[in-house]
């Protein structure tokens, strides 16, 4: 099956300091999501995008909903030891029977 | 509080063995999914079922088996047939409707072969 490329596919960094990454998909969606996985959990919903060009926070998190909908990207900024992780993107087309589409996802380290 | 739950959290099967991991759902979903998670890697779908007494394969259904014969439940047999079972196996429900957004994922159940 389709699964979305997000990218980086793991990064490094310092706490304190902000996290960008993005995830693609080659068709498009009216929905984009973006969960949390904490090592050993399932993941947690942590935004959902209904429009594209829309830009939600949620916290120290932003994310945007792809102008062409077919990308979207999240923001952590400041980041702290507890943003350790691996983030998954995923698109749908709600008001179908589709299910949702997942990204391979993105491992972030948190060092100190 | 509504939610998911997977048991056992950690399961060992000795190879040739048939096991079933349980998943109930509190929530009134319609639909419930299985995943499976292995090291490092993304989430591959295994079977789901969007109403009770029908389900359809994922893209890795080949050596698990699922029931749903009930809204709540919906147990996934991994058969001895599963060449390499060892993985973080995950559970999802959601609803159906028009407008439902996103899947509330179980906590997991990791499936050691010894």
């Amino acid at each position: 099956g389709q699964q979305l490329n997000q990218s980086p596919q793991s990064m490094f960094i310092q706490e304190g300091e902000d996290v960008s990454m993005n995830c693609t998909s080659s068709s498009i969606f009216n929905t984009w999501l973006w969960y949390k996985q904490d090592p050993g959990e399932g993941p947690v919903l942590l935004i959902a995008l209904y429009k594209a060009g829309e830009l939600t926070s949620n916290g120290r998190l932003t994310a945007q909903f792809g102008i062409t909908r077919k990308d979207s990207f999240l923001n952590i900024s400041a980041s702290i030891p507890s943003d350790v992780g691996i983030y998954f993107c995923a698109g749908i087309n709600t008001g179908t029977a589709s299910k949702l589409t997942f990204g391979t996802g993105t491992r972030l380290q948190v060092t100190l | 509080d509504g939610g998911i739950t997977q048991s056992p959290k950690y399961l060992f099967r000795k190879e040739g063995q048939n096991v079933t991991l349980s998943c109930e759902q509190n929530l009134n979903h319609d639909a419930m999914y299985w995943y499976r998670q292995d090291p490092g890697q993304g989430l591959r779908l295994i079977y789901y079922s969007q109403i009770v007494n029908d389900f359809q394969k994922g893209d890795i259904a080949e050596g698990y088996s699922v029931s749903r014969e009930k809204k709540e439940s919906f147990p996934l047999t991994v058969t001895s047939a599963q060449k390499n079972p060892t993985a973080f196996y995950l559970c999802a429900s959601s609803t159906t409707e028009a407008g439902g957004y996103g899947y509330t994922f179980g906590s997991g159940t990791r499936l050691t072969v010894v």
